[in-house]
Parts: C-alpha cells; structure tokens; sequence
C-alpha cells in the first residue's frame, strides 16, 4: 500500500528556517517524482515543485522560485521541502505526493495527509 | 502567467449532472486531470490523462475533452460529492504542473 506520511504542524517565527517532510512507503522511492503542493487559508492548491529521487532532477513553479528548496533522502525513502528565512505569506498548508509519470504528463496519484505552516505576522 | 479557468462554482440538484470546466490554450497539448478535496481533507485524484479513472473511483464521475476545455462530469450527483474540485495540466512549456483555480460544488 502507497503511503506518504508527513511531519507534523509547525508554528515559526518570521526570519525561522524550517524543514518538513515526507516519509514514503509501499513503493520504489527513486522510481517515481515526487512532489510539493501549497494551498494557503482558504485558497486554491498551488503547484510548488517535484524532484525525481534518482538524480534530485528539480522542476519549480516559477512563481515559488527561490522561497523553498526541494530535497530527498534516497536513502531513508524521504521527500522535504524547506526554507531558510520564513515570511507570514509561507503560513499555509504543505501537501507532499507522488506523480506516476513524469514531464511534461505530470498529476499526482497518491497524497500525504497535509503539514501546516504557520508564522504568525 | 498560464492559467487554467475554472468557473468558482457549480450548484445541483442531487440526482441530477454537474459539469465543470476547465479551459486553457495548451489543454489539447497536454492532459488534464481532475482532484476532488472535502473539508479538512488532502485531495484526491478522480480523473487522470483527461478520461481515465483510479480504480476505487465511482464511474459516476468521467472525464473529457474538447479543444481547449475539459470537463469533470459526475452524474446521479449524491450529498457527499459536494467538495471543491481542481483540474490540473502542465504549463504550456511543459516544465512544471499548474492547478485550476477550483470549482465549489454544492449539492442543493
């Protein structure tokens, strides 16, 4: 059974870094991208970025660019998404998931249970 | 920046068919998929390469697409199928993925 299990909610402060992850099981990890999805309060999902496992090839939106760094550690099956200095517009909740296939027919297939960010203003 | 529209909302009468949309200028040159996402929920994948299903998904819910829109159909619309939906397909380069902006079901 395919399963992303991620870490746990996270209240910073502006200027904090932070790493969160995302814990895969029930598949070959570098076999297949893996990605990253933002929806802030009350919004739309947002596409953040993926990474195939086997090289830490990287696709970023544009539009998040530079804010987060994608990484993986093949060796513990482990996704993370990570910034060095928070801002209030990061407050949001972070979903990890899986992509079967890989550019340009990217979609998710399985998802993570969610991580919530939050750094108050 | 490319976009994909998606009208805000949909109402329906349960029983009956909701249509939603999904339009964007290199949808016939990219698939589109569909996610449904509940309150306090992670999404779901409902529809993959415009038409195909997830097994352990209702065949209530079909997927297609014409030129440049797709369309989530899900027919016999039941109280539970009220959620937001989201389509989603690649940025007209094919360098990263792009979301609708999601459609809010309400099953009156």
């Amino acid at each position: 059974e395919v399963q992303l299990v991620q870490s746990g909610a996270e209240m910073k402060k502006p200027g904090d870094s932070l790493k969160i992850s995302c814990k895969a099981s029930g598949y070959s990890f570098s076999n297949y991208w893996i990605g990253w999805v933002r929806q802030m309060p009350g919004k739309g999902l947002e596409w953040v970025g993926i990474i195939w496992p086997g090289d830490s090839d990287i696709r970023y939106s544009p539009s998040i660019q530079g804010q987060v760094s994608i990484s993986v550690d093949r060796s513990i099956a482990t996704a993370y998404l990570q910034w060095s200095s928070l801002k209030a517009s990061d407050t949001a909740m972070y979903y990890c998931a899986r992509l079967p296939l890989g550019p340009p027919n990217y979609y998710f297939d399985f998802w993570g249970q969610g991580t919530l960010v939050t750094v108050p203003s | 920046s490319y976009e994909l529209t998606q009208p805000p909302s949909v109402s329906v009468l349960p029983g009956q068919t909701a249509k939603i949309t999904c339009s964007a200028d290199a949808l016939p040159n990219h698939y589109g998929h569909w996610y449904q996402q509940k309150p306090g929920q992670a999404p779901i994948l409902l529809i993959y390469k415009d038409s195909e299903r997830p097994s352990g998904i209702p065949e209530r819910f079909s997927g297609s697409i014409s030129g440049t829109t797709a369309t989530l159909t899900i027919s016999g619309v039941q109280a539970d199928d009220e959620a937001d939906y989201y389509c989603q397909s690649a940025h007209s380069s094919g360098s990263y993925g792009v979301f609708g902006g999601g459609t809010k079901l309400t099953v009156l």
